[in-house]
């Protein structure tokens, strides 16, 4: 079964306007981490944001944001300000505890987004 | 700081044959993941160092792969032979002990096999 879904293959969006990319994720822990990461057509992953399940208030950096949901289990990101160079995959994970210890990490599929000028 | 680094970048194959693909992690960083995109499809999880063991390797997909990580610094993962559905692009990511498990990324390598 999906443990995360990204539901928007592709993303439009004009320059200077804000941007939610919506991710839901499915576990059963009580414990666990979300992340966002960009990933540039030059192809690196960049670590975006993090969220902790017990975390109280949504966690920004910068001109991104999380909209944690517990209840509805999403964990969107927000992109305030669009600029051209946001244009990328962007891929949400979750990081889960693992019954043997340590953690594991899940990605969803990605949601390309394009800025236009 | 040096970030992860990966070589080659690329790596054009045919089937049948060997590929060792390379992972440099940020140094003191205890863990290390492999994980492979193939095209249009969600990043996977191939499996998890910590220092020189496999601490879990369930997502490897059969024993044409193997990974090393000698002495608990770099990791090699090698195919071996290459079937065309390898293809991909193998990243590797490093993380120290703690509760985020932040985990940072190489470039990765584009496995091509032809």
């Amino acid at each position: 079964a999906q443990k995360i879904t990204q539901t928007q293959p592709g993303m439009f969006v004009q320059e200077k306007e804000a941007v939610t990319l919506d991710c839901t994720y499915d576990t059963s822990d009580q414990s666990y981490g979300l992340f966002w990461y960009k990933q540039p057509s030059s192809g690196e992953m960049i670590f975006l944001i993090y969220q902790g399940s017990y975390d109280e208030q949504n966690a920004t950096e910068g001109r991104y944001s999380l909209n944690f949901q517990k209840a509805r289990k999403s964990a969107n990101l927000v992109i305030s300000a669009s600029q051209l160079g946001d244009s990328a995959m962007y891929f949400c994970a979750m990081r889960e505890a693992k019954n043997t210890g340590g953690f594991k990490t899940i990605f969803g599929a990605g949601t390309r987004l394009f800025v236009k000028a | 700081e040096a970030g992860v680094t990966q070589f080659p970048s690329h790596s054009v194959i045919e089937k049948g044959q060997t590929v060792t693909l390379r992972c440099d992690p940020i140094s003191g960083h205890d863990n290390l993941y492999w994980y492979r995109r193939v095209m249009g499809k969600e990043i996977k999880f191939l499996l998890h160092f910590v220092k020189e063991s496999k601490q879990d390797e369930s997502g490897m997909p059969n024993n044409r792969f193997l990974a090393e990580r000698t002495g608990g610094t770099y990791s090699t993962l090698k195919v071996q032979p290459a079937e065309l559905e390898d293809s991909g692009v193998y990243f590797c990511a490093s993380s120290q002990w703690g509760s985020r498990d932040e985990q940072y990324f190489g470039p990765g390598t584009r496995l091509t096999v032809t």
